[in-house]
């Protein structure tokens, strides 16, 4: 069965910290689509990256950094020089395309505060 | 081009009555998801539908809910005889197609609230 765990519940920092996201999926398939989302407190969700399973090359956009390991199952979200608006609920999930769906498998989510 | 639309974004119903959420996708995008996201949790999967089927419906609850995606008009969710459990954030998805992954745009979710 398809599985995505994000064992930290909450984590608190202070600006300019650097903090990183931990995301490990479970999947018996090799072709796979990973995610990360962004909930502000206003409650939307806001994609941030995708990912497919046969491109492990590490991307950086910004002050954002995401690591894919698959001999860990692991996608990694970590952010540089935190800022208070990137206090949020942030979700991992996984997508598997084999089967006529493409629905998402979210994780539990980490909720980040950064204070100022 | 307009994201995806839902609504009413906040509803508040007794216990007992029905609630009807709505999700317009994107123009253009055939395929809706909707989701689910208790207080507290992550979002969880509900159902997927085409226009006017039914695809994959293995996250619905077995009782009281059901959705559908006429040829014209919003994706529909109705919940019946609402408990104080049901009460939730409810996301709409929509894609433009299935197969080699399209994107998910996410709607800004309508918040159900039972008393």
């Amino acid at each position: 069965a398809q599985k995505v765990t994000q064992a930290q519940t909450e984590i608190s920092v202070v600006e300019k910290e650097d903090v990183t996201l931990d995301c490990v999926y479970e999947t018996r398939d090799t072709t796979y689509y990973l995610f990360w989302y962004k909930q502000p407190p206003s409650g939307e969700l806001v994609f941030l990256i995708r990912r497919n399973s046969f491109d492990e090359q590490n991307e950086i956009s910004g002050r954002y950094s995401w690591n894919f390991q698959k001999s860990t199952s692991s996608f990694n979200f970590t952010i540089t020089a935190s800022q208070v608006v990137d206090s949020a609920v942030y979700f991992c999930a996984l997508s598997d395309p084999n089967y006529n769906t493409d629905k998402l498998i979210f994780g539990t989510g980490t909720r980040l505060q950064v204070f100022p | 081009n307009a994201g995806v639309m839902q609504n009413p974004r906040h509803l508040v119903r007794r216990r007992g009555q029905e609630a009807r959420l709505r999700c317009s996708p994107m123009k253009g995008h055939s395929h809706v998801y909707w989701y689910r996201q208790l207080p507290e949790e992550g979002l969880k999967f509900m159902v997927y539908l085409q226009k006017e089927n039914i695809i994959d419906e293995s996250g619905m609850p077995k009782e009281r809910f059901s959705a559908e995606f006429p040829k014209e008009g919003p994706s529909i969710l109705r919940i019946q005889q609402v408990v104080r459990g049901d009460s939730a954030a409810y996301f709409c998805a929509s894609s433009l197609a299935t197969g080699s992954y399209n994107e998910q745009f996410f709607g800004p979710g309508t918040r159900l609230t039972v008393l």
